[in-house]
């Protein structure tokens, strides 16, 4: 699987926009970006995953540039519930969805 | 989605003893994953626990030390064998519904069991 790169963190103010970006330069035709994200002392949650356009959901929008080697995760308005790691994932088809997960972006959402 | 529920959801453990996690399902899935989470790390995919077959462990992870069972399509148990402090982490179970494609659908986890071996 590609794998992915993320900032380390990011600081949010309440109600305002999260941008988070995620690099993925050698991504293959078949493989999908898939969003979690992990609040403290509970299991991941998934939130979104695309693969070539862009996706929204009732927590989230991917936008995925047109070559594909990079995407961006918005929460269009930061809650403090929304302080959590999140993790941008690349699964190819091949591997049964197995998901590798890398350090994710520490996101802190501050009143 | 289905919910999934893991016991016990926390443990302390002395060495050189074994502890068996257990993974619940409330509806049958396909697939069941277990992950490791060691100390202020991200997770790591030790297994997939295969219905009526041996689970496939990744590179690093192996039967005699992290033993699995998936007797039925609700349920699996991750077993740590003969602990040391090492294997102090946050287990956690994952699953992927039935009858969808792999790729196209994600995976729903568990809120761990968190071991600390002394």
């Amino acid at each position: 699987d590609a794998k992915t790169t993320q900032p380390p963190s990011m600081d949010c103010a309440e109600g305002r926009a999260a941008n988070l970006p995620c690099n993925h330069s050698t991504i293959s035709g078949n493989e999908y970006v898939y969003w979690y994200r992990q609040i403290h002392s509970q299991g991941p949650q998934y939130i979104i995953h695309g693969l070539k356009n862009n996706e929204t959901n009732e927590m989230a929008s991917l936008i995925i540039t047109e070559d594909r080697k990079s995407s961006t995760l918005i929460l269009p308005h930061a809650t403090l519930r929304d302080t959590a790691v999140y993790y941008c994932i690349v699964v190819t088809t091949d591997s049964w969805g197995k998901l590798q997960f890398g350090a994710g972006t520490q996101v802190v959402v501050t009143p | 989605s289905a919910v999934i529920s893991q016991k016990p959801s926390r443990d302390i453990c002395q060495r050189g003893t074994s502890l068996t996690i257990q993974c619940q399902v409330d509806s049958q899935v396909t697939m069941m994953f277990w992950y490791r989470q060691q100390p202020g790390q991200s997770l790591t995919l030790i297994a997939t626990a295969n219905q009526g077959s041996e689970a496939t462990y990744e590179s690093g992870f192996v039967i005699d030390k992290f033993p699995i069972s998936r007797p039925n399509l609700t349920f699996s148990t991750l077993t740590v064998s003969n602990m040391s402090p090492e294997d102090s982490s946050i287990y956690l179970c994952a699953y992927r519904d039935s009858g969808s494609r792999g790729y196209n659908s994600p995976l729903h986890f568990g809120n761990g069991t968190r071991l600390t071996v002394t």
